[in-house]
């Protein structure tokens, strides 16, 4: 397994400002991963974290409101850019070793747009 | 249509009781299964993890994946009232690295 902390684990920003979101695990891991996850519905994911080069992302999110960096393979952080209250939500951060192994989350940062 | 469909209960049971909780999916292409529970204000923690069809067992829980009707399920014994939490469903596939989650079922064990 691996162990993976999240730190903030909660904020209540104002709108327009900025987060940042820190993802440490504790070995070494191949791929990371951002998800947001509103009440009552599944886990989406934002974009895949790649070490050394630009994050790979999904449809609907664009780098510039959520730029990521990935310096190293245990480390990852992800920023929530001009904060508008649509963007309250639980953001999780997940690794996996291989692509052919299962996904270990964090604990989530719950944040509050007001 | 989703890739992957979950129903979202709420599911209620006595202590003690076995609960079966579900998912079906779209994609055949989909090879890894996993369950994860997420308790409240929590992340999701890993539960089982199978890549066959068939059942696969850890203490009382048990995984079972019915490829050809594209549909898994998980199993919990000798339900716990620790058990209540929600349950996600989640798969993958050898030609992305996306997992895809159904949304999640509430279980809540009454003691």
């Amino acid at each position: 397994s691996a162990v993976i902390s999240q730190k903030p684990s909660r904020d209540i920003c104002q709108r327009g400002t900025s987060l940042t979101i820190q993802c440490q695990v504790d070995s070494q891991v191949t791929m990371m991963f951002w998800y947001r996850q509103q009440p009552g519905q599944s886990l989406t994911l934002i974009a895949t974290a790649n070490q050394g080069s630009e994050a790979t992302y999904e449809s609907g999110f664009v780098i510039d409101k959520f730029p990521i960096s990935r310096p190293n393979l245990t480390f990852s952080t992800l920023t929530v850019s001009n904060m508008s209250p649509e963007d309250s939500s639980i953001y999780l951060c997940s690794a996996r070793r291989g692509s052919d192994t299962e996904a270990f989350f964090g604990q989530g940062t719950r944040l509050t747009v007001v | 249509q989703k890739e992957v469909e979950q129903d979202p209960g709420p599911l209620s049971v006595p202590e003690g009781a076995i609960v079966s909780l579900n998912c079906t999916y779209s994609n055949s292409a989909f090879q890894y299964f996993m369950w994860y529970r997420q308790y409240s204000r929590k992340g999701p923690e890993l539960l089982m993890y199978t890549y066959s069809s068939g059942n696969k067992e850890d203490g009382r829980f048990t995984a079972q994946v019915d490829k050809s009707s594209k549909y898994i399920s998980l199993f919990i014994r000798d339900s716990q009232p620790s058990d209540s939490a929600t349950y996600l469903c989640a798969m993958g596939s050898n030609t992305g690295n996306q997992f895809y989650f159904g949304t999640g079922t509430s279980l809540t064990v009454i003691p």
